[in-house]
């Protein structure tokens, strides 16, 4: 069974500080990995990576993949309250549809 | 604007009731597909679609149908609403790069 399991499931950081999000996965026929931001609606498109150790940057964001060890870290530096959202891993497997297999999400807030 | 669009934002059933969730988008993208949002559990598939007339079932399926006749639309039809359905419905598509872009959701209360 496909599974991908992020840490932590919650945390709370004050404005400036740094934080790492952390995504592992176990699929089959893996394709890429994806890291969306929810606020209150519809998750919106981070970063796709499917390439080991090329590192993705938007910004203050930034995100890294490790195929060999099976996860991702989803770093947001100069944390600002604009940030607060729950962080969405997603790896895509191919084998039809391309679908989408998702973790639980990580709670952020940040606080003045 | 272009996107996803799904209809109606919210809805209250009954159970027993049969309704049916309108996803459009205007990308011309070939995949489609139907999530569920519920707390704790993420995000989890439904149905999808590679395209018009084609689709298949996610991990999720029982309880719900869908078709896809155009590349555009892709209803999900509720057969005969539970309790158990009670979530947020997401509705995506993406061409073949994995970028998905998500409606907005529809709240779901079955009571």
């Amino acid at each position: 069974e496909d599974k991908v399991v992020q840490s932590p499931l919650s945390l709370v950081v004050h404005e400036g500080d740094t934080v790492t999000l952390n995504c592992s996965y176990e699929v089959t026929n893996f394709r890429s990995l994806l890291w969306y931001k929810q606020e209150k609606k519809a998750p919106t498109f981070l970063f796709m990576l499917t390439s080991s150790g090329i590192e993705k940057k938007s910004g203050r964001l930034s995100s890294i993949l490790d195929k060999k060890e099976l996860f991702s870290i989803l770093n947001i530096t100069a944390t600002q309250t604009g940030d607060s959202a729950v962080y969405l891993c997603a790896v895509e497997i191919t084998g039809g549809g391309n679908k989408l297999t998702f973790g639980t999400g990580t709670q952020l807030k940040v606080e003045l | 604007n272009a996107g996803v669009t799904q209809t109606p934002k919210f809805q209250v059933l009954k159970t027993g009731q049969s309704m049916t969730l309108q996803c459009a988008q205007d990308m011309n993208h070939e995949y489609m597909s139907w999530y569920r949002q519920d707390p704790g559990m993420g995000l989890r598939l439904i149905h999808y679609s590679v395209g018009a007339g084609i689709t298949d079932q996610g991990e999720v399926p029982n309880g719900y149908n869908v078709s896809r006749s155009t590349t555009e639309d892709f209803p999900l039809r509720l057969l005969s609403a539970a309790p158990s359905q009670t979530s947020v419905y997401f509705c995506a598509s993406t061409r073949r790069d994995g970028r998905y872009t998500f409606g907005s959701g529809t709240r779901l209360t079955v009571v």
